[in-house]
């Protein structure tokens, strides 16, 4: 696709239950990063791929999130138990070598909301 | 860790007018970007620059490294520029990491 691809575009669930988020990059990308942002809040890094590997995870709140990325390409956030607090807007997005030196193009995001 | 502050928060123009939005940062980088979001909540690459001017269309945006300042102009707004500014930079100890100013909430009235 021309663009970066973002699934499900909204995500209702209930507290407690498992959710995967999926980031579709732009071909060719090397670099795909995962943020958050929360209403009325700034964006917040959770984890940084550099091919298949998470050079920076460091962002991940707990150890309820986990996030891989196969093939250099698809990648997955996966949020184990939901809690009410998880309800954001999740963010993929991806550049061809890293924010050092190539311009970022964002997904149009997943809207999670944990009833 | 880089700090990134930007000004203003908030600015409200009418149409026409030229705007400026300022970004200062605590450490020395290789890049700076300009992000837009739009109420429906996409984000927009505007720019990523390291040194000079860059220009598209009606935007211009501006760094200078020695004082750490980049600055976003719009030239002729119009009332579909509003939207939520955002300069960030990245962390170079960090794997490209991005560090993200506050945003500044530009509206533009018709």
């Amino acid at each position: 696709g021309a663009g970066v691809s973002q699934s499900p575009s909204n995500k209702v669930t209930e507290k407690g239950k498992d959710v995967e988020l999926r980031c579709d990059p732009i071909s060719g990308h090397t670099a795909l990063y995962w943020y958050r942002q929360s209403l009325g809040q700034g964006l917040e890094f959770l984890i940084y791929f550099q091919g298949n590997s998470a050079p920076d995870k460091s962002g991940l709140p707990s150890d309820r999130f986990s996030a891989e990325r196969t093939g250099g390409s698809v990648s997955t956030l996966t949020i184990q138990r939901t809690q009410q607090e998880d309800s954001a807007v999740y963010l993929c997005a991806s550049s061809y070598r890293s924010s050092y030196n190539s311009p970022l193009h964002f997904g149009n995001g997943t809207r999670l909301t944990v009833t | 860790k880089n700090e990134v502050e930007q000004s203003p928060q908030n600015l409200t123009a009418q149409e026409g007018e030229f705007i400026t939005i300022n970004c200062s940062y605590s450490v020395g980088i290789s890049a700076l970007h300009w992000l837009q979001q739009h109420p429906g909540g996409g984000i927009v690459s505007l720019f990523m620059l390291s040194s000079g001017k860059k220009k598209h269309g009606r935007l211009i945006a501006t760094i200078n490294i020695q004082e750490k300042h980049s600055s976003l102009h719009i030239t002729a707004s119009h009332p579909r520029d509003s939207a939520v500014y955002i300069c960030a930079v990245p962390e170079e100890t960090s794997g490209s990491r991005l560090t993200f100013g506050e945003g500044t909430q530009l509206t533009v009235n018709p």
